[in-house]
């Protein structure tokens, strides 16, 4: 089945320590969008990829980059993880970005900072 | 910055009843509309999508748009206690300003009581 994976499912890190998320994709999709989910919260939009065309968010921190080496991946990295980045982070792919833009969501990967 | 807006809830509804669940959003131009289904600890789940005015049918699940009033609706027919869950609503803009894409609410939490 066509999916959208993201790995691992939990991380632990401590304070400051880089970590790396991961996800890919089986859609084909050229869209690929990196979502911060913290508790009772609306996912807040990170960046996103269109094909190569990388779009960061006025408001992400510096703390945080991303990666697509190819169609089916793309990373987040947090370079010093702060206790408030502990959050559920959302990888989410949709075929292009049209107004008819049917986003799929990743499992997520819940981040614990200590 | 443009905005949904939901009833954080919970919405309490024995099961067999319709539950309403209740959407504004203030970008007049937005032309599309998602429901997503998110159970606690898990990923958003995209269970609706309404792009005209009217009211749109799957299987229990129905969609209402009004461009005109800027809300949209999610009626859950026979509700289960499976449905329990928070549901978010997302509104695609387009915007020179802030860029194109997918603003969610915060979402209502819904329980169904056997």
């Amino acid at each position: 089945d066509a999916m959208v994976i993201q790995n691992p499912r939990y991380q632990v890190t401590q304070f400051g320590k880089p970590v790396t998320l991961s996800c890919s994709q089986t859609l084909n999709h050229n869209v690929m969008y990196w979502y911060q989910q913290k508790s009772s919260q609306a996912p807040k939009l990170l960046f996103h990829y269109y094909d190569k065309d990388f779009n960061n968010e006025a408001d992400t921190p510096d703390n945080f980059q991303s990666r697509r080496p190819n169609t089916s991946f793309c990373f987040l990295d947090i370079r010093s993880p702060g206790l408030g980045d502990a959050a559920m982070y959302l990888c989410a792919t949709s075929r292009n970005q049209a107004e008819i833009n049917e986003q799929f969501f990743g499992p997520g990967t819940r981040l614990t900072v200590l | 910055q443009k905005e949904v807006e939901q009833n954080s809830g919970p919405l309490s509804v024995p099961e067999g009843a319709i539950a309403s669940l209740n959407c504004t959003y203030s970008d007049r131009g937005s032309q599309s509309f998602f429901w997503y289904r998110q159970y606690s600890g898990k990923s958003p789940e995209l269970i609706m999508s309404i792009y005209s005015n009217g009211d749109k049918e799957d299987g229990r699940f129905t969609a209402q748009l009004n461009k005109a009033s800027q809300y949209v609706s999610l009626l859950i027919r026979d509700s289960q206690p499976s449905d329990s869950a928070t549901y978010l609503c997302a509104v695609y803009t387009l915007s020179m300003e802030y860029g194109n894409k997918l603003v969610f609410g915060a979402g209502t939490i819904l329980r169904v009581k056997s």
